[in-house]
């Protein structure tokens, strides 16, 4: 049984660019969140999609945006991107959203380098 | 609003000593929480979880924590440290009504031969 699975492990960008960072789910989940770790600091919510919608939103600039696909698979979209965006950059897969505690599995994440 | 806040960014301790690193809430409502580990270069692996069946809740790799709602606390502990222990813990809240977890800023512990 396949988990979580991310693409790319690793990247680098210039300032300015786009990114598209992808994400597969552990089998039989339906729901995926992102999150954004900066070095030295634990994860932060960027959002979740469930039924191909957006659920639930962290504090994030309208700069990142997301799809989930039918097969649950989701991405994750950088537009012009900044320094600060330099993170690992998680994926988590769960089943029905989080509102009875179900555990959230993570992928091994993408590492952005924004130059 | 629900936070997390982890005492000690830093924990070192003896191979073979108690590992203890602590984990405080803030939550309106009675939450769910949970102790992850990420080891470097990886993501994140559940350790355990706190879903209110039980006080005292046992995890893989000998850990365990114990919910302590007077405390708000949720310190997770290990009776003997073994120098695969080494990674960064991060401890998370999650409020029942709620579909996004909160995590700690996380704590580093390094396990001294």
């Amino acid at each position: 049984d396949a988990g979580v699975t991310q693409s790319p492990t690793h990247l680098i960008k210039t300032r300015g660019q786009q990114v598209t960072l992808r994400c597969s789910p552990k089998s039989g989940h339906d729901t995926v969140s992102w999150y954004q770790q900066a070095l030295g600091q634990g994860p932060q919510f960027i959002f979740q999609y469930y039924e191909e919608e957006e659920r639930q939103r962290g504090n994030f600039p309208d700069r990142f945006s997301g799809h989930q696909f039918p097969n649950y698979s989701s991405e994750l979209n950088v537009n012009a991107l900044l320094l600060g965006d330099s993170a690992l950059y998680l994926c988590a897969s769960s089943l029905e959203g989080l509102a009875g505690g179900e555990t959230q599995y993570f992928g091994p994440g993408t590492r952005l380098l924004v130059l | 609003a629900q936070s997390v806040t982890q005492l000690g960014s830093h924990v070192s301790v003896s191979e073979g000593a108690l590992v203890l690193l602590r984990c405080n809430y803030s939550s309106s409502v009675p939450p769910y929480l949970f102790w992850y580990v990420q080891y470097p270069n990886q993501g994140l692996q559940l350790l355990l979880k706190y879903t209110s069946a039980a006080t005292l809740v046992k995890g893989i790799n000998g850990f365990e924590a114990e919910f302590k709602k007077s405390e708000t606390s949720f310190h997770l502990t290990k009776p003997s440290a073994h120098m695969s222990d080494a990674a960064e813990y991060f401890c998370a809240v999650l409020r029942s009504s709620a579909s996004k977890i909160i995590f700690g800023s996380g704590t580093r512990l390094s396990i001294r031969p």
